[in-house]
């Protein structure tokens, strides 16, 4: 059973483009987030969602847009791709929005903007 | 704001002992975690700390020093699986409106050898 699922696995896209991630959890939990891991490796919060709400929201440029249609959901909508936006983007869900909650992890979108 | 440093890559012998580590300076503090992200593959939760001393798990081991602002994560009886990247993330605490946002390190490469 899959716990945090994402589609598509890799997305090949051109400059300019709108595209869209979805995220999925089976787990029944209340949190979910969004993170950008750029070709360093180094991984990024970009969107928190707790129960639909935003909670977190970083210094993320307004093309990207996410969007809880309910609690297991939470998808990752990118509007004028650039260059810049080629990275692996993981969806994360967590019990709650409480620190000691560890965070299941999707197994991520590689997008590559041409 | 938080700065959080790891060695880049470590190279260690199968059956060995290998202690990788982590060393933090925030505005805030609730927690820090481990996570193994194998290449290609989400990164999985390994331990948590928000207490000083050392949590040990299986073969993982992690320790927390609040007041040093630093963390280790020990490796024993390595296997070639254990061959991935460790990251240090911590958690800022209780944020306005809620979230658990956790800020990862650039990670720690790890390869086990015969």
């Amino acid at each position: 059973d899959t716990a945090v699922s994402q589609t598509p696995k890799y997305l090949v896209t051109q400059m300019g483009n709108d595209k869209s991630i979805k995220c999925e959890q089976n787990l029944g939990h209340d949190t979910m987030y969004w993170y950008k891991q750029d070709s360093k490796k180094f991984l990024k919060i970009m969107f928190s969602y707790n129960n639909k709400e935003l909670i977190i929201n970083e210094t993320v440029p307004n093309r990207f847009s996410p969007k809880s249609p309910d609690k297991a959901h939470l998808n990752l909508h990118i509007n004028s791709l650039e260059l810049g936006d080629s990275a692996v983007y993981f969806c994360a869900s967590s019990l709650g929005p409480t620190n000691s909650y560890e965070q299941y992890f999707g197994p991520g979108t590689r997008l590559t903007v041409t | 704001g938080q700065n959080i440093d790891q060695p880049t890559e470590m190279t260690a012998t199968e059956g060995a002992i290998v202690q990788i580590n982590c060393t933090y300076q925030t505005s805030g503090f609730n927690g820090l975690f481990w996570y193994q992200q194998h290449a290609g593959e989400a990164p999985t939760f390994l331990s948590y700390n928000v207490l000083d001393g050392l949590e040990e798990k299986g073969r993982f081991s992690s320790f927390l020093s609040r007041s040093k602002g630093y963390s280790y994560l020990l490796l024993k009886e390595l296997q070639m699986k254990d061959s991935a990247s460790y990251l240090c993330a911590v958690t800022e605490g209780w944020l306005t409106g809620g979230g658990n946002k956790l800020t990862f390190g650039t990670g720690t490469q790890l390869k086990v050898e015969l």
